[in-house]
């Protein structure tokens, strides 16, 4: 079984839906984050989470919010979806200090 | 603020031929470095990864070298194959805003043909 498990993995919907994406994770890591990644630009950072009481902005919070609802529970909302929030998704998690990140294998969220 | 600039892609290679990725940083502190890959449908997985200056790290056959005289970590491969083809991403880790966060390249797409 993955590590950092995404569902779904892929979601088409229309503009101003709900949406929620989830994160789950049995690496029994502290830190998660929830990352975009567009062509061209890379991975940008949306929100990210140290534990279950402590949230954070990222590079590119606005239309987004999340809930840690558990240390291995992570979830991003998009309120009202628009177009331009079409992109792949990738959580990810982390220990503490430098540690490296682990990667989920992505949600790839389109809106109409 | 941090940030990391790689080279640009997409990269062609034929295979056994010699692969070098640029990758510079701007970073506070004394980052980590870090590279991954992305094969086609799938997460980042890191590949190799240097913790300071003048450390190598390797892993399948890559090697990169931290140095801190140029901010540079160029991914390097002797000879490459056709299961390399990917997008490789350098990133950076470094302290700052009491977070460690990943800042990311904008990732290299690399194609090898037989």
């Amino acid at each position: 079984d993955a590590d950092v498990t995404q569902t779904p993995r892929n979601r088409i919907t229309k503009t101003g839906k709900r949406i929620m994406l989830e994160c789950s994770q049995t690496k029994g890591h502290d830190r998660m984050y929830w990352y975009r990644q567009d062509p061209g630009l890379g991975l940008r950072l949306i929100y990210y989470s140290f534990d279950v009481k402590d949230i954070n902005k990222g590079e590119i919070s606005d239309g987004y919010s999340v809930s840690r609802q558990a240390q291995a529970k992570f979830s991003l909302s998009l309120e009202s979806a628009i177009p331009n929030q079409t992109a792949l998704y990738f959580c990810a998690t982390s220990d503490f200090g430098f540690q490296p990140q682990h990667f989920g294998d992505g949600t790839r969220l389109s809106i109409l | 603020g941090n940030s990391v600039t790689q080279m640009e892609g997409p990269v062609t290679l034929s295979e056994e031929a010699f692969l070098t990725i640029n990758c510079t940083y701007t970073a506070t502190g004394y980052p980590s470095l870090f590279w991954y890959v992305q094969y086609p449908g799938e997460g980042l997985q890191l590949l190799l990864k240097a913790t300071k200056a003048d450390d190598k790290g390797s892993n399948k056959g890559f090697e990169a070298t931290y140095r801190k005289e140029t901010t540079s970590f160029h991914l390097e491969k002797g000879s490459v194959q056709v299961s390399d083809s990917a997008v490789y991403f350098c990133a950076l880790s470094a302290s700052g805003a009491g977070s460690y966060q990943l800042t990311f390249g904008k990732g290299t797409k690399l194609s090898v043909i037989p």
